[in-house]
């Protein structure tokens, strides 16, 4: 079964600092990734998501993701955060032969300390 | 579109007690999630459905568990009886296209089994 790694269970970081965060996955096909953010109370929002072309991917509020297929890794990238980025924030894929059977990550909190 | 719409938003409720979750996805959106998240497990897909059809429901937890989706509008998902580790925010999504599509999340109900 696929299965979804993020390498951070919490970061902390204080504003303008440069945020990297791992993904690591499973499967050896064909995947489409993405990565979500849940806000404090709030419900989960797509950040960005690749399915093909430009391994590097450009996101909503100045996030980014790289695609490595030989590494299985879709790291998430901002380089400057804020205190506004203090979120939760989940690397989930899915099978890209059409599946539907989307795996989450177990989620990196990150703390932006003002 | 008002988005994914989940009702109620919170719900307590003593442990035996019957406890139905309500969705109304994104008018359109052929497919429909249910999720599960908790501290220990993070985000889990419990079942997930095409055209009003339950396509997989091997994250279903046990036989207390059931979910149905009589219309393209509307959800169910129902736990008879309900105990205290089921207590989680449950979150609906619906997605318009499969593979490579965003799933939108709705808010999600907390749920406390007391």
């Amino acid at each position: 079964a696929q299965s979804v790694s993020q390498h951070n269970h919490h970061v902390i970081l204080s504003e303008a600092a440069s945020l990297e965060l791992g993904c690591n996955y499973s499967y050896g096909g064909t995947v489409n990734l993405f990565w979500y953010v849940q806000y404090p109370g709030q419900h989960l929002q797509l950040l960005l998501k690749y399915f093909s072309g430009d391994p590097l991917v450009k996101g909503i509020k100045g996030f980014e993701a790289e695609f490595i297929k030989s590494k299985f890794s879709f790291n998430l990238r901002k380089p400057s955060v804020q205190w506004s980025d203090t979120a939760e924030y989940f690397c989930a894929v899915n099978d890209g032969n059409y599946g539907q059977n989307f795996v989450f990550g177990p989620g990196t909190r990150l703390s932006v300390l003002p | 579109d008002a988005g994914v719409i989940q009702s109620p938003r919170h719900e307590v409720t003593e442990m035996g007690q019957e406890v139905t979750l309500r969705c109304k996805p994104i008018s359109g959106h052929d497919y429909l999630f249910w999720y599960r998240q908790t501290m220990m497990r993070g985000l889990e897909l419990l079942i997930y459905f095409n055209n009003n059809v339950p396509i997989d429901d091997s994250g279903m937890p046990e036989d207390r568990f059931s979910a149905k989706m009589p219309n393209a509008s509307f959800s169910t998902l129902k736990i008879q009886p309900s105990e205290p580790r089921d207590s989680a925010v449950y979150f609906c999504a619906s997605s318009l296209l499969p593979g490579t599509d965003t799933q939108y999340f709705g808010p999600g109900t907390r749920l406390t089994v007391l």
